[in-house]
């Protein structure tokens, strides 16, 4: 399966604990992005990678929350200190770009975040 | 304002009918626009991308109107399978992506 990778697919977790997602991309895409999404609502940006390069982050990515891209590959997603709120399914994708145009993303299926 | 809003919906027709959806954006500047499909808890997938020219992929129609902002997905002779949230996709040079709250069809037998 050449597509986009992410695990675990579901986690449940209890207030306080802090969880680490990964995203494994397309091999030849250069951007990865992470997205939160809830029910009812579109995907909201949370942040996004060219090669190793963390180049935007939202508003809406609070300091409990990082994000790494070590090698330019697989990325990680980490909320330390979770709180109920933080309950969403967590979409990655990833993106060739050219000259700074994005192209279309293809997404992951997701982490399910449940946090009780 | 948000910077993309699309129809609230929920739309509800029956197989065979002609649907459309909208959607209006906020940023002059965006320069890519995407329409994107997604089935209840599954990821979103790439419907067609929206060029200035208006495309077609056989029932599916994308117009784009720079001067007033706005993107336009047609679907005809709907089918049972077209059930899904449509979600509308704009981003700029260097941008991120910014997606839309997405509007629900569902095609009735």
């Amino acid at each position: 399966d050449t597509g986009v990778s992410q695990n675990p697919r579901h986690k449940i977790t209890k207030r306080g604990q802090n969880v680490t997602f990964r995203c494994d991309p397309i091999s030849e895409h250069n951007r990865l992005y992470w997205y939160r999404q809830t029910l009812g609502q579109g995907p909201e940006f949370l942040t996004y990678f060219q090669n190793e390069a963390q180049l935007e982050k939202s508003r809406l990515l609070s300091d409990r929350f990082s994000a790494e891209r070590p090698k330019g590959s697989f990325s990680t997603l980490e909320i330390q200190r979770t709180e109920q709120g933080d309950s969403a399914m967590y979409l990655c994708a990833s993106s060739l770009s050219g000259q700074g145009v994005p192209y279309e993303q293809y997404f992951g299926p997701g982490t399910r975040l449940t946090v009780t | 304002r948000k910077e993309v809003e699309q129809d609230p919906g929920p739309f509800n027709v029956p197989e065979g009918a002609t649907v459309a959806f909208n959607c209006t954006y906020s940023n002059s500047a965006s320069q890519s626009f995407f329409w994107y499909r997604q089935d209840c808890r599954k990821e979103p997938k790439l419907l067609m991308s929206v060029y200035s020219s208006g495309n077609e992929d056989g029932r599916f129609t994308a117009q784009l109107n720079r001067a007033s902002q706005y993107i336009s997905l047609l679907i005809r002779d709907s089918k049972l399978s077209d059930s899904a949230t449509y979600l509308c996709v704009v981003t700029s040079y260097g941008q991120n992506f910014v997606f839309g709250p997405g509007t629900r069809l569902s095609v009735l037998p």
